[in-house]
């Protein structure tokens, strides 16, 4: 079975921190995804990344960044938090060609 | 731009019920739409894939049926169960490439006793 990690399930910063959140998958895909889920506005793409040192904007990467040193490791940024990035940020995998993303449990970041 | 729509945004039913899901796209040209499943603040677990040139998928008590040219899938649950309770998302992928989905917003299903 494909699986996705997140380093935390839940995460509370305050305004103005630096916030690094962590996605592991292990089996070698090589596109990965970050997404903010948020009611009423369903699931938007933040970046992604084709493979290794390669990214792409998604529909709202304004606040945002994105590093992947690794195959199996996607690092999303936020550089200085605020308050409207209080949101559930899932990472996904999926194979070139093949289709099917599979998800990460999810981490809640709460900026205060 | 694509648009996804689910209705209803929430459904109710009792133990044993079959029920339909319904997921509504605005832009035909499709690669595939894939059908999650999303517990309460967790991640999604992918349920069925179906390919543009398919007309339907099964696993289990699942079917998932695509109709590409008017633009609509629906989740098919049979015999529903309490443990079917979860928000149901769908998600298309544009043709001509790029890993990019689209989502739904999700149908949130609640199965009684």
């Amino acid at each position: 079975d494909v699986k996705v990690t997140q380093s935390s399930r839940y995460l509370v910063k305050r305004t103005g921190e630096k916030v690094f959140l962590e996605c592991v998958q292990d089996m070698d895909h090589e596109n990965m995804f970050w997404y903010r889920q948020d009611p009423g506005l369903g699931l938007r793409l933040i970046y992604f990344s084709y493979d290794v040192k390669m990214k792409e904007k998604g529909d709202i990467p304004e606040g945002y960044s994105v590093s992947r040193e690794k195959k199996e490791r996607f690092s999303l940024i936020l550089e200085s938090a605020s308050t409207n990035q209080t949101s559930m940020y899932l990472c996904a995998s999926t194979r070139s060609g093949r289709n099917e993303q599979f998800f990460g449990p999810g981490t809640r970041l709460t900026v205060l | 731009k694509q648009e996804v729509t689910q209705i209803p945004a929430a459904l109710s039913v009792p133990e044993g019920e079959n029920l339909v899901l319904n997921c509504s796209f605005t832009d035909s040209a499709i690669y595939n739409l894939q059908w999650f499943r999303q517990d309460p603040g967790k991640g999604l677990t992918s349920l069925l894939l179906i390919q543009s040139s398919q007309r339907e998928q099964t696993s289990g008590r699942l079917n998932a049926s695509l109709d590409k040219s008017s633009g609509r899938s629906t989740l098919y649950i049979a015999a529903s169960q309490p443990g079917d309770s979860a928000t149901y998302l769908c998600a298309v992928r544009p043709t001509g490439g790029g890993n990019k989905l689209t989502f739904g917003t999700g149908t949130q299903l609640k199965v009684e006793l």
